[in-house]
């Protein structure tokens, strides 16, 4: 199976603050990657899929990058909105579709 | 809008059958080429794929549950379901059903807890 590790696993920031949270794949997965956002109580959301393609209505302020084992993502003016934890997944045909271990992004 | 809906017990007991049941609203299930799976979220801990499940009745499962898990479909009731046979305490989880664009997950539903108790 492809292992996907996301760091760091709690990220403290402040309203307004950009902040970026990485996923490494144990193997390429070409650009087969997704970013989710869930919250307290709730199932999560789609932000990203294919690595950089914003799913439709999503702000903008959130963007992906990366390619083969190693990807981002950014939120480029955080909002209140944005405290929850945020999970990568990647879609490779040949292993079993994995998920990162979360990354909570809590108030400083 | 599409919308998915999970039903079904939320007390297993140890040793028997998890059972649980997706209901797509807003939407034919047969529609477009996407798939439907199954997730699972332990408390306080991260997302395990179960499985998916095209209308063409194909199915692809978690190696790690492969022996335990059967998905099936019913299109003529909108519905994909869930069967986790021999449950332990491990199987205790918020149970999700999702629609996969088939590599992504786009809808979910609410997600229930399915607790696994003598």
């Amino acid at each position: 199976d492809i292992q996907m590790t996301q760091s760091p696993s709690t990220l403290s920031a402040s309203v307004g603050d950009r902040v970026t949270i990485t996923c490494r794949a144990s193997q390429s997965i070409s650009s087969w990657l997704a970013w989710y956002q869930q919250k307290p109580g709730k199932a999560p959301k789609l932000l990203i899929y294919k690595a950089s393609s914003l799913e439709t209505g999503v702000p903008s302020r959130f963007s992906g990058s990366g390619s083969g084992t190693e990807f981002t993502l950014a939120i480029s003016s955080l909002q209140p909105d944005d405290f929850a934890t945020y999970y990568c997944q990647q879609y490779n045909s040949y292993s079993p579709l994995t998920f990162g271990g979360g990354t909570k992004v809590e108030i400083k | 809008q599409v919308q998915l809906q999970e039903s079904g017990p939320g007390l297993v007991k140890p040793s028997q059958t998890l059972s649980l049941t997706c209901t797509v609203s807003g939407g034919s299930i047969s529609s477009g080429s996407y798939c439907w799976s199954w997730i699972r979220q332990p408390a306080g801990k991260g997302l395990e794929w179960i499985g998916r499940i095209f209308t063409s009745g194909s199915t692809n499962y978690n190696p790690s549950l492969r022996s335990r898990v059967t998905i099936s479909v019913d299109t003529s009731k909108n519905q994909f379901s869930l069967k986790l046979s021999s449950v332990t305490a491990a199987d205790t989880a918020v149970y999700y059903c999702a629609r996969g664009r088939p590599h992504s997950f786009d809808y979910w539903g609410q997600g229930t807890l399915v607790t696994v108790s003598s």
